[in-house]
């Protein structure tokens, strides 16, 4: 069973549109859940992170930790043309190993 | 800060060649790292920092060599290329401190390399 598990899409949103991204994970040791965004030919970069279940929002972004599911989420409200990129969920159990999983690729149709 | 900067952008590899991929980061991080990123794969730990001098395995090494001998730079070396080794390799850095677990991690451009 792979740590971190992610569909890879693609995923193809009109824009305005409520986008959905998830990953699941299998080892309940891992605290730290992040999301990274990679734009075509470019490196990842960090989106958001939080290290408990629950909610965390940073303006159209929300990302959501069910630890009892070993589930992630990332949700992005009124979705834009320039949110279309590769979204990559990565865990970690601390002192900087990360485990990413294999992105998924979202197209925002103007 | 030019932040993590990485040469060459683009490279063909004969098979059985070596050659070195540059990073370079100007923000005094202490980690370092080095990731493939394949088609439908994700992103796999090569090697990884500490700190100068300080080296180790990540999850898939073989066919590579680090040393990192100054904080800001940390090269990769291929040796005897191999078609497998084909691939998008980001470095990245980060700075941590005693007693947190976690910091974000900031990557470079990459390098595309393919070996044939």
């Amino acid at each position: 069973q792979k740590e971190v598990e992610q569909d890879p899409g693609p995923l193809s949103v009109p824009e305005g549109a409520i986008v959905s991204l998830n990953c699941t994970y299998s080892n309940s040791a891992f605290q730290y859940f992040m999301w990274y965004r990679q734009y075509s030919r470019k490196g990842p970069e960090l989106l958001m992170y939080t290290y408990s279940s629950g909610n965390k929002e940073d303006g159209r972004f929300t990302a959501q930790v069910d630890k009892s599911s070993k589930y992630i989420s990332l949700f992005i409200r009124d979705s834009q043309p320039s949110d279309s990129a590769t979204y990559l969920c990565a865990i970690s159990g601390g002192y900087q190993k990360v485990t990413f999983g294999t992105g998924t690729k979202l197209q925002v149709i103007p | 800060n030019a932040g993590v900067t990485q040469t060459p952008k683009f490279h063909i590899l004969k098979i059985g060649q070596s050659m070195t991929l540059q990073c370079t980061q100007d923000m005094n991080h202490n980690y370092m790292y080095w990731y493939r990123q394949d088609p439908g794969m994700g992103l796999k730990l090569i090697y990884y920092s500490v700190g100068a001098g300080i080296t180790d395995k990540g999850e898939v090494p073989n066919g590579y060599n680090v040393s990192r001998s100054t904080t800001e730079d940390f090269p990769l070396r291929l040796e005897l290329a191999a078609p497998s080794q084909t691939s998008v390799y980001f470095c990245a850095s980060s700075y941590s401190v005693p007693g947190t677990v976690y910091y974000e991690q900031y990557f470079g451009p990459g390098t595309r390399l393919t070996v044939t």
